[in-house]
């Protein structure tokens, strides 16, 4: 298995606080990914990353952004969280374009 | 507008069958293609990929077929086993440039014993 954690596993949170979901790998793949799954929606592209600094916005990116410092980091933040970001999120890995993606575990959201 | 689209939200099968999932496309610059298994509270595993310079990939019990053309791709498992009970998800690249993929909404199969 790629060598994908993420931090934390569950969190349950208040509308309006900021949160934040760290995605860490130790494979040193460049490329690196934050979706959200929902009922009825699969997994949807929230931003990714092509390497350190240099990240770019998916098809749900509003309300989110991304940071990465480290190759091997790769943080998701939801400034002011609200209910419909209640959700599971997933972070993957990939060596490069193209290639296949490898997932973490995911972080099961809620925003009470 | 979904540009993936898993149409069957469900799907169940006797072990030893073949189990066939689907998944349709609408964006004709799509050229790469991944197909997931996810298990409960885990996340998605990659399990066989195409690219749109072949008709078939094959790994083992799994076999993904591509039609162009039709703008279809499908996922053959042969024989099934219950550990493949699980939902797939189909994901497609390679569009406008960028190297995104899209997922369908996932095919829940049921691998019955």
């Amino acid at each position: 298995d790629a060598g994908i954690t993420q931090s934390p596993r569950h969190k349950v949170t208040e509308t309006g606080t900021p949160v934040t979901l760290r995605c860490h790998q130790t494979e040193n793949h460049r490329y690196m990914y934050w979706y959200r799954q929902d009922p009825g929606h699969g997994l949807r592209l929230i931003h990714y990353s092509y390497g350190v600094k240099d990240t770019d916005k998916g098809e749900v990116s509003d309300g989110y952004s991304v940071s990465r410092s480290k190759t091997e980091d790769f943080l998701l933040t939801l400034e002011s969280a609200t209910s419909s970001q209640t959700s599971v999120y997933f972070c993957a890995i990939s060596e490069s374009i193209l290639n296949e993606q490898f997932f973490g575990p995911g972080t099961r959201l809620t925003v009470l | 507008d979904q540009q993936v689209k898993q149409n069957s939200p469900s799907l169940s099968v006797q072990e030893g069958r073949i189990s066939i999932l689907n998944c349709d496309y609408t964006n004709s610059m799509f050229d790469y293609f991944l197909w997931y298994k996810k298990y409960p509270a885990e996340g998605p595993t990659f399990l066989i990929s195409i690219s749109s310079i072949k008709d078939k990939n094959e790994d083992g019990r799994f076999t993904v077929f591509l039609n162009k053309s039709a703008k279809h791709l499908s996922l053959h498992i042969v024989p099934s086993q219950p550990g493949d009970s699980a939902v797939y998800f189909c994901a497609a690249g390679g569009a406008s440039g960028t190297y995104k993929y899209i997922f369908g909404t996932g095919t829940r199969l049921k691998v019955l014993a």
